[in-house]
């Protein structure tokens, strides 16, 4: 089957890093897909890894191991304004499954 | 702004009502997929439009359909609306058939069953 786990919520305080995980099982694996998502708007784009390693871009980081189902989203020198949620979904055969997403709470 | 485009913003409608979302693509994008976003859930992918051809179905219930015209805009059709119907409809496209490019995702469509 497709799963895909990433924790509810997690609280963090601006400048600091917090790192989001997420766990997937998926048939005919084409990559993971990293979208921020603020309440009540669309999800937008952040990161795609197809390869094992980590990927760098700006305060955003994303990892990938595909031997273990396991990825994670690293957000360095947090802002305010990276309160939103993060949502995992994976790349299939045809299809993108989403997890519900990761609640991220930015205190000052 | 994404270059996607979703009419209407927001809709209020009754139960047992018809309703028809209606979406536009980037400029480019051939691709155009639906998704079900409610109040607790994730994002629930619906069904996956191709150059005007269906490509790939979700958790699309019987009750929805949709279709992707030749210039290439999609309209999502939801009958005999139920209250957990509610939630919010976000339309995507990408360049792509193959599920390895990003999606843009239009603002979404808040549809209200009462």
């Amino acid at each position: 089957g497709q799963n895909i786990d990433q924790p509810t919520e997690m609280t963090a305080t601006e400048g600091a890093i917090v790192q989001i995980n997420c766990t997937y099982q998926t048939s005919g694996f084409n990559g993971l897909f990293w979208y921020q998502q603020h309440a009540g708007e669309a999800p937008t784009f952040l990161s795609y890894n197809v390869l094992d390693g980590l990927e760098e871009k700006g305060r955003f980081s994303s990892f990938l191991s595909r031997s273990k189902g396991y990825s994670y989203l690293l957000l360095k020198e947090l802002q305010m304004k990276d309160s939103a949620s993060y949502l995992c979904a994976t790349s299939g055969t045809y299809k993108y499954i989403f997890g519900t997403g990761t609640r991220l709470k930015v205190l000052a | 702004d994404s270059g996607v485009t979703q009419t209407p913003k927001h809709l209020i409608t009754a139960t047992g009502q018809r309703v028809t979302l209606r979406c536009s693509p980037r400029s480019g994008d051939l691709s155009v997929y639906w998704y079900q976003q409610s109040l607790d859930q994730g994002l629930q992918f619906l069904i996956q439009y191709y150059n005007g051809e269906e490509r790939a179905k979700g958790n699309i219930l019987e009750r929805f359909s949709a279709q992707q015209f030749p210039d290439l805009h999609s309209e999502l059709n939801l009958s005999s609306l139920e209250l957990g119907d509610s939630a919010l409809y976000f339309c995507a496209s990408s360049i792509s058939q193959e599920p390895t490019y990003e999606q843009y995702f239009g603002p979404g469509t808040r549809l209200t069953v009462t």
